[in-house]
C-alpha cells in the first residue's frame, strides 16, 4: 500500500531557530513529491520535487529529495511567527489522474 | 480570478440528513478532487474527476457521491450523513495531466450530530 509518513508530527521552536521537517514515502512508480503549507484554511503550494539531490529554494525555505532512500526534507531557516502552520507532504504516482497521497502533516509552532 | 471556491463554508447536519457541497473553479482546469481532512490524518482523497462528465473513486469513497456536469463545477453529495463524516472537506483542481500543482479551495467544515 502506498504510504507517506511525516515526522515530527508536532514541533515547537523559538523565533530565529532553524527547523527540518521530514517526509518518507513508499510509493510504487514515484512521479513527484510536493510540499504544501496550511495555515488557517486551504493548503498552499511550496515546492515540487522530481529529481534527487537538486535543492529547491524560496527565501528561507528549501527542500531536497533523495529518491534512493525515499525521503525528502523541508528546511526553514531564521523562523518567524508567520511560519507557524501545518506542513503537508504529498507524493504523486502514475495512478490515473495523478492523485496525491498525503502524509499526516507536521504542525509547526514558532514562539516569539 | 476567484480560483477555487466552496460553498457552504460551515454546515451542521443531523444523522440521516442529506446535503450537497459545491466546488467551483474559474481556471479552466480539467482535473478536480474532493478530499477530507481529519485530525492527525492529513488529506484523504474521496472522489476525483478527469474532465466534464467523468468521476472516479478515491481512497475513501463510501457514503459519498459526486457529479461533474459542467467543467467548472464538482459536487459532493452525502445521501445519509453519519457522525463519521464530520470533517473538513477540501476541493482542489489541477490544470492538466502534465502539471502537478493542485490548487485548493478554502474548505467546508461539516459537523454531523
Amino acid at each position: 500500500e502506498d504510504k507517506v509518513v511525516q515526522s515530527p508530527l508536532s514541533l515547537v521552536v523559538h523565533e530565529g531557530d532553524t527547523v527540518t521537517l521530514n517526509c518518507s514515502y513508499e510509493v510504487t512508480n514515484f512521479r513527484s513529491l510536493l510540499w504544501y503549507k496550511q495555515e488557517k484554511k486551504a493548503p498552499t503550494f511550496l515546492f515540487m520535487l522530481t529529481s534527487s539531490g537538486i535543492e529547491k529554494k524560496s527565501g528561507r525555505l528549501s527542500s531536497i529529495l533523495d529518491k534512493k532512500e525515499l525521503f525528502s526534507i523541508l528546511n526553514i531557516t531564521a523562523t518567524q511567527t508567520g511560519d507557524s502552520a501545518i506542513y503537508l507532504c504529498a507524493v504523486e504516482g502514475p495512478w490515473g489522474a495523478q492523485k496525491l497521497v498525503f502524509g499526516q502533516g507536521t504542525r509547526l509552532t514558532i514562539n516569539p | 480570478n476567484a480560483g477555487v471556491t466552496q460553498t457552504p463554508k460551515f454546515r451542521v447536519l443531523k444523522t440521516g440528513q442529506s446535503m450537497t457541497l459545491l466546488c467551483a473553479q474559474d481556471m479552466n482546469h480539467e482535473y478536480m478532487y474532493w478530499y477530507r481532512q481529519d485530525p492527525g490524518m492529513g488529506l484523504r482523497l474521496i472522489h476525483y474527476s478527469v474532465g466534464e462528465g467523468t468521476t472516479a473513486k478515491g481512497e475513501v469513497p463510501d457514503g459519498y457521491n459526486v457529479s461533474r456536469l459542467k467543467k467548472q463545477n464538482f459536487l459532493l453529495g452525502l445521501e445519509s450523513a453519519a457522525p463519521s463524516q464530520t470533517s473538513v472537506y477540501f476541493c482542489a483542481s489541477k490544470k492538466a495531466r502534465t502539471t502537478d500543482e493542485q490548487f485548493f479551495g478554502p474548505g467546508t467544515r461539516l459537523t454531523v450530530l
